[in-house]
């Protein structure tokens, strides 16, 4: 079965310690990205990847990283969580940039 | 700047009452325009993707529309396993995703 999957689905921490949220996908997709959902802001970039050690900055990369050593994971770090990174985290993969993107069941990230 | 617009923000429809949602863009080049369905704290599931000026797709009772400047979504006859939050978005000519902030559709029995 064809699916994208994120580890952890909930995470409450507290300001400074840093986390990595994971995203893996067995499609075999070029492309991975990740967004960040805010009520009434919509769904917003952070970064993308077209491919393996490729990576980019999207609308709001500040205060995140990611990497992509493989073409099945794209895990996002936060080095030092604040606060205003409390939101919910979706991953998506596409075939390349001109198809449509699969999404996750997303992480909901609490920083206290 | 891309900049894409859906209204109305929510629709309360009675089961079986036809409408449609709006989404207006303005993009550097438009590389496909996409409608996904979000449920309530899941990842939003691709309906459909138009890529020019009056292609139309449809799927059960959904049936999206595309013009230079907008794009609807028909919802024909819906019932209340339609309710969601419907999210468009365009792709532009760097490639580049930019989302709505939806329009949330409630279907009542």
């Amino acid at each position: 079965e064809a699916q994208v999957t994120q580890n952890p689905r909930y995470l409450i921490t507290v300001t400074g310690k840093k986390l990595t949220v994971t995203c893996s996908q067995n499609m075999n997709h070029e492309y991975m990205s990740w967004y960040r959902q805010d009520p009434g802001l919509g769904l917003r970039q952070i970064y993308y990847s077209m491919n393996v050690e490729v990576t980019d900055k999207g609308d709001v990369p500040e205060g995140y990283k990611v990497s992509r050593k493989e073409k099945r994971n794209f895990p996002l770090i936060l080095e030092s969580p604040s606060p205003n990174q409390t939101s919910l985290y979706f991953c998506a993969t596409s075939r390349d940039t001109t198809y449509e993107q699969y999404f996750g069941p997303g992480t909901r990230l609490t920083v206290t | 700047e891309d900049q894409v617009t859906q209204s109305p923000e929510a629709l309360r429809l009675q089961e079986g009452e036809s409408s449609s949602l709006n989404c207006s863009y303005t993009v550097s080049g438009l590389r496909g325009l996409f409608w996904y369905r979000q449920d309530p704290g899941k990842g939003p599931e691709f309906l459909f993707t138009l890529y020019s000026a009056g292609e139309e797709k449809e799927k059960e009772r959904l049936k999206a529309t595309l013009t230079k400047k907008e794009s609807f979504l028909h919802i024909t006859a819906p019932k209340p396993e339609d309710s969601a939050t419907y999210l468009c978005a365009v792709r532009s000519n760097d490639y580049k995703l930019s989302f709505g902030a939806g329009t949330t559709v409630t279907v009542r029995a």
